[in-house]
């Protein structure tokens, strides 16, 4: 089965300093992963995806994941925090052969200091 | 263009009412995803069609809840016998294929937030 973990339900960052949010994947195939952002009240947004043809991928607004095979990770980054990055980002795999559906990891929430 | 658009946004319905939830997918998208998002259980997988078929329904939780796609456009999903537990937000998702193709990125509608009261 697939699956993913986010590993902190809760990361705050001062405005300026850097962000990590951290995902860990558990997948028998190659997996396709994604990063998702909800705002407060609004749908969901795609960051970035994954799709083994560069192991970093690049997304919105400044962001980055790294797609570590041997970690089982894709952790998301992005170099300085800015207040509008405030949200709940969720880590996603597609599920290998079952139509695409997507399983979601628990959500982080975002905050950022000013 | 025009993204994935949903109605109604809000919906308050008693205990034991029928509920319907409509979701435009985006034009020539043939997958469409229906997705829950509640405060204790995250976001869960409810059922997914490509074309007017639905190969997955495994994530409906009762048989009190159905979907439909008709003209391999617009699918509206059916909650009877409402129950509190059914307090949601529904989120309906396209995309222009399936998985295993550049093409299966699922782009997300804002969510029909449901109350049972």
């Amino acid at each position: 089965a697939q699956s993913v973990t986010q590993l902190d339900s809760h990361v705050s960052v001062s405005e300026g300093t850097p962000v990590l949010l951290r995902c860990n994947y558990s997948s028998s195939y190659s997996p396709s992963l994604f990063w998702y952002v909800q705002h407060p009240n609004k749908g969901l947004q795609l960051l970035l995806k994954y799709t083994s043809a560069a192991t970093l991928v690049k997304g919105i607004n400044g962001f980055e994941a790294e797609f570590k095979k041997s970690e089982t990770s894709f952790h998301l980054t992005k170099p300085s925090a800015h207040m509008s990055d405030a949200a709940e980002y969720f880590c996603v795999v597609s599920v290998y052969n079952q139509g695409g559906k997507l399983i979601f990891g628990q959500g982080t929430e975002l905050s950022v200091k000013p | 263009g025009a993204g994935v658009s949903q109605s109604p946004s809000n919906k308050v319905t008693e205990k034991g009412k029928d509920v319907e939830l409509r979701c435009d997918p985006i034009s020539g998208h043939t997958a469409l995803y229906w997705y829950r998002q509640s405060l204790g259980q995250g976001l869960e997988f409810l059922i997914y069609f490509q074309g007017n078929s639905a190969p997955d329904k495994s994530g409906l939780p009762s048989d009190r809840f159905s979907a439909e796609r008709t003209g391999g456009s617009v699918s509206t999903l059916t909650i009877q016998r409402t129950q509190q537990e059914d307090s949601a937000v529904y989120l309906c998702a396209s995309s222009l294929a399936t998985s295993g193709t550049s093409l299966d990125t699922q782009y997300f509608g804002p969510g029909t937030r449901l109350t049972v009261l």
